[in-house]
């Protein structure tokens, strides 16, 4: 069954602090992987999109990894901002004829001043 | 340019009644999604167009939901019979064509009492 799992559950840091966010999936075959962020009442915004033979992409403060053999995916926030407080969807995409996204649960960021 | 509206932002309705949620995708965006998130989860897909045509409705949990795009622009998700169950943010996606970036809409809140 395809599944996209992440952890930790939700989080909280200090303003300025770096964080590590984790996903693992089991989507085959698979074709890309995405980070969303969703804002409270707001619906996800694409932060990153990683195929096969990528296996780190940045967006400003935002930097994914992944991990193809392993199929682990990172998502790390530098200098984080309050800003920032969202959660964070990795989503992956199964190559089924149109890209059936397949999303984790999320992540719940809070950054406190 | 518009982004994907949805309307209306909430819904309340009781149990037993039909509901229609509409969606308004980017104009020329050709494939269009249809998601249910459920508090503290991801979204989960009901139904995916090409156009006119439902190309994937096999997220649809049962014969109470069901969604149309008569003119491959707008779509409407209708759900018959609604079940406090049925309670959840529904929300709609479009992409240029099929297997690019999704833009998701904000998102219909859905309460059925």
């Amino acid at each position: 069954k395809n599944q996209v799992e992440q952890s930790p559950q939700s989080l909280i840091i200090l303003e300025g602090k770096n964080c590590t966010l984790q996903c693992n999936y089991t989507v085959s075959p698979f074709s890309n992987l995405r980070w969303y962020k969703q804002d409270t009442g707001r619906g996800p915004v694409s932060l990153t999109i990683m195929t096969f033979s990528e296996n780190t992409k940045s967006n400003g403060r935002y930097t994914a990894t992944l991990d193809a053999d392993t199929k682990q995916s990172s998502l790390h926030i530098t200098a984080s901002q309050l800003s920032d407080s969202a959660s964070y969807i990795c989503v992956v995409s199964a190559h089924s004829g149109y890209n059936k996204l397949i999303f984790g649960a999320g992540t719940r960021l809070a950054v406190h001043p | 340019g518009a982004g994907v509206s949805q309307t209306p932002s909430n819904k309340v309705t009781e149990k037993g009644k039909y509901v229609e949620l509409r969606c308004d995708p980017i104009s020329g965006h050709t494939a269009l999604y249809w998601y249910r998130q459920s508090l503290g989860q991801g979204p989960e897909f009901l139904i995916y167009f090409q156009g006119t045509g439902a190309a994937d409705d096999s997220g649809l949990p049962n014969d109470r939901f069901f969604a149309v795009r008569p003119e491959g622009s707008v779509s409407t998700l209708k759900i018959q019979r609604t079940e406090r169950g049925d309670s959840a943010v529904y929300l709609c996606a479009s992409s240029l064509n099929q297997g690019e970036t999704q833009y998701f809409g904000p998102g219909t809140r859905l309460l059925v009492l």
